[in-house]
């Protein structure tokens, strides 16, 4: 059963047009993360939760904000997504600290912006 | 200079093949390191964790040299099916940062 579910898996949307993608998880991780992915890049990280507690990384820009209402989902909103914003919108979960806790990914959303 | 850094590739080889990956990583800091498998428009899944005194499992050992500062992944007998790309990845207290990834074309 999947751990980390992501929705929609492919998702279009129109040139400023907000949009939300979302992921879940049924780890109990205290640690949810988003990453964006273009292609043959690695996966960057834009923002990490610690709990409740957010961490944005200082080049994420001010278009992409997240919410996390509880323990299990965590959303990624793209206020006025512009055609640089088409990637791969990948959600990831960890234990906070602790040696050798991987990170488990959900299958990721692909964003196609027109 | 990038925290996490690998040679792009490909690594082009035969099946049957042995070949090892190289990743470097600027953190000193960094607590755990990962290799993920990550198959072309698919999400990036676990291969191994490494650990300080090397970790083998079935044709793929990794190891880890804090001194140097770099992580190594060395696949034995190359399939066709390990063709992906390998991301190498350091995890400090909360964070995960990626390489670019290695990517490994196995051809018959």
């Amino acid at each position: 059963d999947a751990m980390v579910i992501q929705n929609p898996r492919y998702q279009v949307t129109q040139f400023g047009k907000p949009v939300t993608l979302s992921c879940s998880q049924t780890l109990n991780h205290n640690v949810m993360y988003w990453y964006q992915q273009k292609s043959s890049q690695a996966p960057k990280l834009l923002f990490h939760y610690y709990d409740k507690d957010f961490n944005n990384e200082a080049d994420t820009p001010d278009n992409f904000q997240s919410r996390r209402p509880n323990t299990s989902f965590c959303f990624l909103d793209i206020r006025s997504p512009g055609l640089g914003d088409a990637a791969m919108y990948l959600c990831a979960t960890s234990v906070h600290g602790g040696q050798n806790t991987e990170a488990f990914f959900g299958q990721g959303t692909r964003l196609t912006v027109v | 200079r990038k925290e996490v850094e690998q040679d792009p590739g490909p690594f082009n080889v035969p099946e049957g093949a042995t070949v090892a990956f190289n990743c470097t990583y600027s953190n000193s800091a960094s607590q755990s390191f990962f290799w993920y498998r990550q198959d072309c428009r698919k999400e990036p899944k676990l291969l191994m964790s490494v650990y300080s005194s090397g970790n083998e499992d079935g044709r793929f050992t990794a190891q880890l040299n804090r001194a140097s500062q770099y992580i190594s992944l060395l696949i034995r007998d190359s399939k066709l099916s390990d063709s992906a790309t390998y991301l190498c990845v350091s995890k400090g207290y909360s964070t995960l940062t990626f390489g670019k990834g290695t990517m490994l074309l196995v051809s018959p």
